[in-house]
């Protein structure tokens, strides 16, 4: 079956612009990360969601970065009036189990790369 | 934000080698996983240890879990040009669903055949 998707795979703002990247997760999974990383170091968690609802922001660097799955499947990451440090590649990853059911694979999409000008 | 303590930082070796990589954290970690990433692509999860000593393969990849909880190293055996990418560690404070990972810096391997 399909695996996770994002779209666009690139893309390129001026500072100061606002952009949204979308994840559609494996059909069926509950739960939905997303995780940002900077070039050269390892993924670091922003969010995660189970249905529709977001459970856990504590890693959005700021209020600029906001996250929102509204039906329990797509999400949709917003970054506003983008900043050069926003620059990084943005990962989804999804699973299938609810919080707290036990261990689970996390399925990782292959990302979004943002380079901000 | 918190990251793993990873090394080596990169590596150059021949093909038919062994290659062993190892991760350390100042916290203790419920589950411990390594993961693979090539380039434009998501990680892939390589292997997963949920017991301290733990020790668990998956092919030529051999992966153990530290007794002390902190700690994890992976080893490849005999490698192959297709082994080339970034190996992250990643560990979890909690084993349940819905724990968010948190990851190594990553050890890129280089592959000469």
């Amino acid at each position: 079956g399909a695996g996770v998707s994002q779209s666009p795979r690139y893309k390129v703002a001026k500072r100061g612009q606002d952009v949204a990247l979308r994840c559609d997760p494996i059909s069926g999974h509950v739960s939905l990360f997303w995780y940002q990383q900077a070039l050269g170091q390892g993924p670091e968690f922003l969010t995660y969601f189970q249905n529709e609802a977001q459970l856990d922001k504590s890693g959005l660097p700021s209020d600029r970065f906001f996250a929102e799955r509204p039906e329990g499947s797509v999400s949709t990451l917003k970054i506003q009036r983008t900043q050069q440090e926003d620059s990084a590649v943005y990962l989804c990853a999804s699973s299938l189990a609810r919080s707290g059911q036990g261990t689970d694979t996390q399925y990782f999409g292959p990302g979004t790369r943002l380079t901000v000008l | 934000g918190q990251q793993l303590n990873q090394s080596p930082q990169s590596m150059f070796i021949q093909e038919g080698e062994d290659v062993s990589m190892n991760c350390t954290s100042s916290s203790i970690f419920n589950t411990w996983l390594w993961y693979k990433q090539d380039p434009g692509e998501g990680p892939v999860l390589l292997i997963a240890l949920y017991k301290a000593g733990e020790l668990t393969s998956n092919g030529r990849l051999t992966a153990q879990f530290g007794i002390t909880r902190k700690d994890s190293f992976l080893n490849i055996s005999a490698s192959i040009p297709s082994d080339v990418g970034i190996y992250f560690c990643a560990g979890q404070f909690g084993r349940q669903a819905g724990t968010a990972l948190i990851f190594g810096k990553g050890t890129t391997l280089s592959v000469s055949s």
